[in-house]
């Protein structure tokens, strides 16, 4: 049983680039969340998918967007990089509705230089 | 608003036992405990919804105050393993619990042989 898969692992960017990370949930979940954890800190939520929309955002500015496939799989794409942004991003699954687990991914390490 | 974890970092011996304190000043549906080791996914421990409920499975349990808007989790006889920061995260009273989660700054927890 497939757990939560990200990629890429690691990358570098440098300011005012655009990234695109991609998340596979774990199997049988359909609800997709993005998390940013900067060091030192824990996870901040970014946004949500269900059912390919867009359900709950957290307090990111537009630059921060995703999508949600048919096959539940997400992307957060991110534009004008900042030197801030360089983060952990952590994608995270669960099973909606009724299922209140959250299972995280090994995330992806974003470096802006 | 984020909940506030206390202690933040604590240092035990094997075999000692710890409590990890999460509050928060909103009313939750739900308290979940993670633990993150350094370059790691947060790791799920449990759950607890609203109703005053204690869990637990091996030697970690944790509890919930409703009335207090509090969480602890317990860690008895612990282990080199255990090492690692633990989180708290909330999902407030309102909202659903599909994949939102307000996190704690997190508590360092480091055991030494």
């Amino acid at each position: 049983d497939a757990g939560v898969t990200q990629s890429p692992t690691h990358l570098i960017k440098t300011r005012g680039q655009q990234v695109t990370l991609r998340c596979s949930p774990k199997s049988g979940h359909d609800t997709v969340s993005w998390y940013q954890q900067a060091l030192g800190q824990g996870p901040q939520f970014i946004f949500q998918y269900y059912e390919e929309e867009e359900r709950q955002r957290g307090n990111f500015p537009d630059r921060f967007s995703g999508h949600q496939f048919p096959n539940y799989s997400s992307e957060l794409n991110v534009n004008a990089l900042l030197l801030g942004d360089s983060a952990l991003y952590l994608c995270a699954s669960s099973l909606a509705p009724g299922s209140n687990t959250i299972y995280f991914g090994e995330g992806s390490w974003l470096t802006v230089v | 608003q984020q909940p506030v974890q206390s202690p933040q970092a604590v240092i035990l011996r094997e075999g000692e036992d710890a409590v990890i304190n999460c509050s928060s000043s909103k009313a939750l549906y739900s308290v979940h405990w993670y633990r993150q080791k350094h370059g790691e996914a947060p790791i799920f421990l449990m759950i607890l919804l609203k109703g005053g409920e204690q869990k637990g499975h091996d030697k970690i349990s944790a509890s919930f105050n409703e009335k207090k808007q509090q969480s602890s989790l317990y860690l008895t006889a612990s282990q080199l393993s255990y090492s690692g920061t633990y989180f708290c995260g909330t999902a407030n009273a309102g909202g659903t619990s599909y994949g939102k989660l307000t996190f704690g700054q997190g508590t360092i927890l480091t055991v030494h042989p």
